[in-house]
C-alpha cells in the first residue's frame, strides 16, 4: 500500500500524560499536513510543511502541540500534557508538488483523553 | 465569521435524486477549490478539483464556482445509496493551508 499512513490508528491516554503520532507520507510527495477532526466538524488545520520546513502553523495550536519532519519523509505530532478537550481524531494528508490543494488523507489517528 | 460556511445538514434524498451541495467563503485568494468525501471513521478523499471559477463534471458529479458570488456546489446525479457520506468542501490559495467547511452529512435512502 502506497498511501498515507498513520500510527497508532487509536491512543487513549489520561490527562496530563504526552502522546505522539506517527506519519508516513506517499513517498513522492514534499507537502504533509496535519489536521484536527472532532464530531460533526470539519477538519481544522494545524501545521503545514513543505519537505522539512515547517512552513504555517496555525494559531489556534497550544505551545504543549509540536510536529517536526526531520528529513522531509515521516512526520511526528506530540502533544504534552494532554487534556480532555484534545480528544479528538488527528488526520495527515501528503501533497504532490503542485499547488492546488490536492491532499491525500491517511486513515487519521484517534485520540482519547480520559 | 468563518472563511468556509457549510451547512451541516443532515441531508436526506431518496435513491436517484439530484443532490445539491454547497458553501460559501470570504477569503477573495481562495483560488483552488476542492470537495471531498468522508465514510464514517475514515481520512477524507478527494473527489473533484478546479481552479478559479466555471464548472467541471465527473461522471455523476458536477462542481460550480462562482468567485464572483464567493460560492461553490457540488451537484450528484442519479444519487446512490454509496454516495451516503459527508461531503466537505475546501479551498486554498496555492502552497497554502487548506481550509475546509464543517461537512454536510448526506444520507441517500434506497
Amino acid at each position: 500500500d502506497t498511501g498515507v499512513s498513520q500510527n497508532p490508528r487509536h491512543k487513549i491516554t489520561k490527562r496530563g500524560q504526552n502522546v505522539t503520532f506517527r506519519c508516513d507520507p506517499i513517498s513522492e510527495h514534499n507537502r504533509l499536513y496535519w489536521y484536527r477532526q472532532t464530531l460533526g466538524q470539519g477538519p481544522e488545520f494545524l501545521t503545514y510543511f513543505q519537505n522539512e520546513a515547517q512552513l504555517e502553523k496555525s494559531r489556534l495550536l497550544s505551545d504543549r502541540f509540536s510536529a517536526e519532519r526531520p528529513k522531509g519523509s515521516f512526520s511526528t505530532l506530540e502533544i504534552q500534557r494532554t487534556e480532555q478537550g484534545d480528544s479528538a481524531m488527528y488526520l495527515c494528508a501528503s501533497g504532490g508538488p503542485s499547488n492546488t490543494g490536492e491532499l491525500f488523507f491517511g486513515e487519521g489517528s484517534r485520540l482519547t483523553v480520559l | 465569521q468563518k472563511e468556509v460556511e457549510q451547512d451541516p445538514g443532515p441531508l436526506s434524498v431518496p435513491e436517484g435524486a439530484i443532490v445539491s451541495l454547497n458553501c460559501t467563503y470570504s477569503n477573495s485568494a481562495f483560488q483552488y477549490f476542492m470537495w471531498y468525501r468522508q465514510y464514517s471513521r475514515k481520512g477524507p478523499e478527494l473527489l473533484m478539483y478546479t481552479y478559479s471559477s466555471g464548472n467541471k463534471e465527473d461522471g455523476r458529479f458536477t462542481a460550480q464556482v462562482d468567485k464572483s458570488s464567493k460560492y461553490i456546489s457540488l451537484f450528484i446525479r442519479d444519487s446512490q445509496p454509496s454516495d451516503s457520506a459527508t461531503y466537505l468542501c475546501a479551498m486554498t490559495g496555492g502552497y497554502q493551508k487548506v481550509t475546509f467547511g464543517t461537512g454536510t452529512k448526506l444520507q441517500v435512502i434506497p
